[in-house]
């Protein structure tokens, strides 16, 4: 069964540092790979998506993420933090099929210090 | 619409209350989602449709919930008999076809079962 985790639940940074978020993915195919960000009270917005071709994916907000095969990964990275980015990160897997419905990881909560 | 939307955004009940909570897709979109996010089981699918069919149901905990959807449109997620494990935001999501890559998320229905 597909699934994905997230090891890291809490990050904090400094604003202008480089950040890293992990994801590992469980699928048997080639998946369709999500991040999406949540701030408190809000929806789910895509910042980038992976389905094939290039493995280093641009998003939204500067945001980039890479797909790596050999390593079930899809971390998420950004260069240089901004504390509007304070929010919580989710890598999903598109389950595939008629349906593709997505499944979560557990989400890493961001904290940005000043 | 411009985009996925939700009513009510929160919602208190008394347990053993039935509620309705209401999704509005984005216009032309066929294939639409309801999600459950809580703190103990994160974000899980419960319901797929495909139009007006919902030929994926495997999400639902238990026979109290249940959702329709009317006109390839507006979709309602019915909790009977409300519990407190009930307690949770239910994010609704819309894509454009059927198993479509991209989701869009409204803002969600957060519910309180008191």
């Amino acid at each position: 069964a597909q699934s994905v985790t997230q090891p890291d639940i809490h990050i904090t940074v400094s604003e202008g540092a480089s950040l890293e978020l992990r994801c590992n993915y469980s699928y048997g195919a080639t998946p369709y790979l999500f991040w999406y960000v949540q701030s408190p009270g809000q929806g789910l917005q895509l910042l980038l998506k992976y389905f094939s071709g290039d493995t280093l994916v641009q998003g939204i907000k500067g945001f980039e993420a890479e797909f790596k095969r050999s390593q079930s990964s899809f971390n998420l990275r950004k260069p240089s933090v901004h504390w509007s980015d304070a929010a919580e990160y989710f890598c999903a897997v598109g389950s595939g099929g008629a349906t593709n419905k997505l499944i979560f990881g557990t989400g890493t909560l961001l904290a940005v210090q000043p | 619409g411009a985009g996925v939307s939700q009513s009510p955004s929160n919602k208190v009940t008394e347990k053993g209350k039935d509620v309705e909570l209401r999704c509005d897709p984005i216009s032309g979109h066929t294939a639409l989602y309801w999600y459950r996010q809580s703190l103990g089981q994160g974000l899980e699918f419960l319901i797929y449709f495909q139009g007006n069919s919902a030929p994926d149901k495997s999400g639902l905990p238990s026979d109290r919930f249940s959702a329709e959807r009317t006109g390839g449109s507006v979709s309602t997620l019915t909790i009977q008999r409300t519990q407190q494990e009930d307690s949770a935001v239910y994010l609704c999501a819309s894509s454009l076809v059927p198993g479509g890559t991209e989701a869009f998320f409204g803002q969600g229905t957060r519910l309180t079962v008191v």
